[in-house]
């Protein structure tokens, strides 16, 4: 079964740092790209940071641009992605999502996981 | 960076209604656009690509058309699980944006 599962979401302080992590399992994961999308709450999806399958391509949101940081391991079937000096707009549930049936991002993505949630409070 | 404009925001229906939602892009996207459906507390879920293209596993009762600027997601008979957001998101370019969501509620 194709599964993405991300972990390490939490409460943090503004200015503070988080680490994401995205696991997958049921597919080739170093073969497709990959991509954060996050959704505030009671708001819409906002597409964060893509990354390609051998990490050469990458692009961010100008929201975060300098702040986060995407990356992956092949090698442990997994997407990162560091996020540092937070503000209180970062609150948002955070999903990994991939296209996985056939072509790249210009195809939508066609994999998510549940996400995960970021609060950033004092 | 391209905007993605839908409307409308929210649609009361019935079971069985035709429902449209158009998107609009604030430059030529050719056809890449994509449709999403979610439902509260669950990720979203890719119905059409390509503009007009349906995802495998999606009902039939989903289309999608349209081409440069103006897209539509239509449902051809609305069904009690259909009541959710629906979401047209750029796919043409960096950085990739969402409209801002139509939400299909029961009337």
């Amino acid at each position: 079964e194709v599964q993405l599962v991300e972990s390490g979401g939490g409460l943090v302080q503004p200015g503070g740092s988080l680490r994401l992590s995205c696991a997958a399992s049921g597919f080739t994961f170093s073969s497709y790209s990959m991509n954060w999308v996050r959704q505030a709450p009671g708001k819409g999806l906002e597409w964060v940071s893509y990354i390609s399958s051998s990490s050469s391509t990458i692009y961010y949101a100008d929201s975060v641009k300098g702040r986060f940081t995407i990356s992956r391991d092949n090698a442990k079937n997994s997407l990162y992605l560091q996020m540092n000096r937070l503000r209180d707009e970062d609150t948002a549930v955070y999903y990994c999502a991939s296209r996985r049936s056939g072509g790249d991002y210009y195809y939508g993505m066609d994999v998510w996981g549940q996400g995960t949630t970021v609060t950033v409070s004092s | 960076d391209i905007q993605m404009t839908q409307s409308p925001s929210s649609v009361s229906a019935s079971v069985g209604d035709r429902v449209t939602i158009t998107c609009r892009a604030s430059q030529g996207i050719s056809s890449w656009l994509a449709w999403y459906q979610q439902k509260p507390g669950k990720a979203p879920k890719l119905l059409i690509y390509a503009a007009s293209s349906l995802q495998s596993g999606v009902p039939s009762r989903f289309s999608g058309s349209g081409s440069g600027t103006d897209f539509t997601l239509t449902i051809s008979s609305l069904q009690p699980e259909d009541f959710a957001t629906y979401y047209c998101q750029q796919t043409n370019s960096f950085p990739l944006t969402f409209g801002g969501g139509t939400k299909v509620e029961i009337k």
